[in-house]
Formats: C-alpha cells, structure tokens, sequence
C-alpha cells in the first residue's frame, strides 16, 4: 500500500540556518504530497502541497518539490526562525483513495 | 469563518468507562476524518465519512470503538470500554468535495484523552 517516509528527529537547529526534511513516499498512483505543520498543543495545519511531478509548493518561507523520479518531497527553508519549532508531517493522498497517509513526524527546535 | 470544533479539549476518565468524544466540521464540507495520534504509532487513520455515510472504518482498532454522524454537522467517536491503551490525543478533520482533486483536511484542535 501507500507510504511515507520521512527523515528521523529530532531535529536542532540554530536560528538563521538552513533546513532540509527530507520525504519520500511509495505510491502506486500519481498521489498529491503535503507538509503539515504541528505547533505545541494544536492540530495539524497545511503547510504546503503539490499535486503534479515537478510542482513546487511555497508558503511562510518553506518549499518542496514534487520530485516523481526519487519519489521526493523534501522541505526545505534558506533561514528558520525560532517560530518554525513544530512537528512537520508529510503525506500523501492518492487520488482515487480520498484519504491521506502521513509520515511519522519529525520534531524540530529552532534555538535562539 | 470557524474552523473544526472538537470537544471536550482534555478527557480524563478510568478504566472501563465510557467516552465520548465529539465534532463539528467546517460547514459545506462533505468528508470527515477521525484520527488518533500517539507517541508509538504516530497519527493514524480512524475512520472516515463522506455525506455522513461510513466509507472506509478499516482502521478502528476494534468493536470497542464505533463513529456516527447523524446529520453533516456534528459527528461522534464513542469508545466503550475505554482502556488505558486508548490514551492518545484523537483529531477530526473535514475538507469539501472538488471534482478532479483532492484538496486539503482542516483539522481540528484535537481532544487529549487519557485513560487511568
């Protein structure tokens, strides 16, 4: 079936660096792929998406892209914040199936 | 516009009895989702409905869990008895129906039970 795979955390940075989570995913169709944010306390929210291979998602600073020939969809951000500590999630959704396969999650802190 | 409503925020209950917990999605969304999030097995899938009919319940863990949605407003998650394996935090989230895509979940703020 479906999966996801994402980098092991925790992860910890210094303010200002650059990050790199890295996702791949096994699918049998052509899925749409997110990354979900988890802030302390919170439900997940949509951080970014791309539907079709070589999409790029944008929002707050973070991008991925849709990469179909590594299976990929790394997140990345040229300079994190203190305010980018959260849990980040990638996932799946296969377009027939209606529902999203989530990665296990990778906590990062930013310290100042 | 309110996003998904879940409550109680916190439950806090012993061994063997009753929980229950409840949702109301984002209004004009069609599909609900019922997740459960844990330390050792991340979030995982509940159960989902679409025009408040069960589509896909594969992964409630066992009969001691059940989900309704009486009407497109409001649904429920009921665990009897609840044991303290079930501690987690349990999400609900909603999205609409766009032809040709699959768009994405809001989900809510989440309910921390913990079974003692």
């Amino acid at each position: 079936g479906d999966s996801v795979t994402q980098m092991e955390g925790p992860v910890t940075l210094s303010e200002e660096a650059f990050l790199t989570i890295n996702c791949t995913y096994t699918a049998t169709g052509y899925p749409s792929l997110f990354w979900y944010v988890q802030y302390p306390g919170e439900g997940l929210q949509l951080l970014l998406k791309a539907t079709k291979a070589d999409d790029k998602g944008s929002n707050k600073g973070f991008e991925a892209t849709y990469r179909k020939e590594t299976t990929s969809f790394h997140l990345e951000k040229g300079s994190v914040q203190v305010s980018d500590s959260a849990v980040y999630f990638c996932a799946l959704s296969d377009k027939g199936a209606q529902k999203l396969v989530f990665g296990q999650g990778t906590r990062l802190t930013i310290n100042p | 516009d309110a996003g998904v409503i879940q409550s109680p925020r916190h439950e806090v209950t012993e061994m063997g009895q009753e929980v229950t917990l409840r949702c109301k999605p984002i209004s004009g969304h069609d599909y609900l989702f019922w997740y459960r999030q844990t330390m050792m097995r991340g979030l995982e899938l509940l159960i989902y409905f679409n025009n408040n009919v069960p589509i896909d319940d594969s992964g409630m863990p066992e009969d001691r869990f059940s989900a309704k949605m009486p009407n497109a407003s409001f649904s429920t998650l009921k665990i009897q008895p609840s044991e303290p394996r079930d501690s987690a935090v349990y999400f609900c989230a909603s999205r609409p129906t766009l032809a040709g895509t699959t768009d994405t979940q809001y989900f809510g703020p989440g309910t921390r039970l913990t079974v003692l």
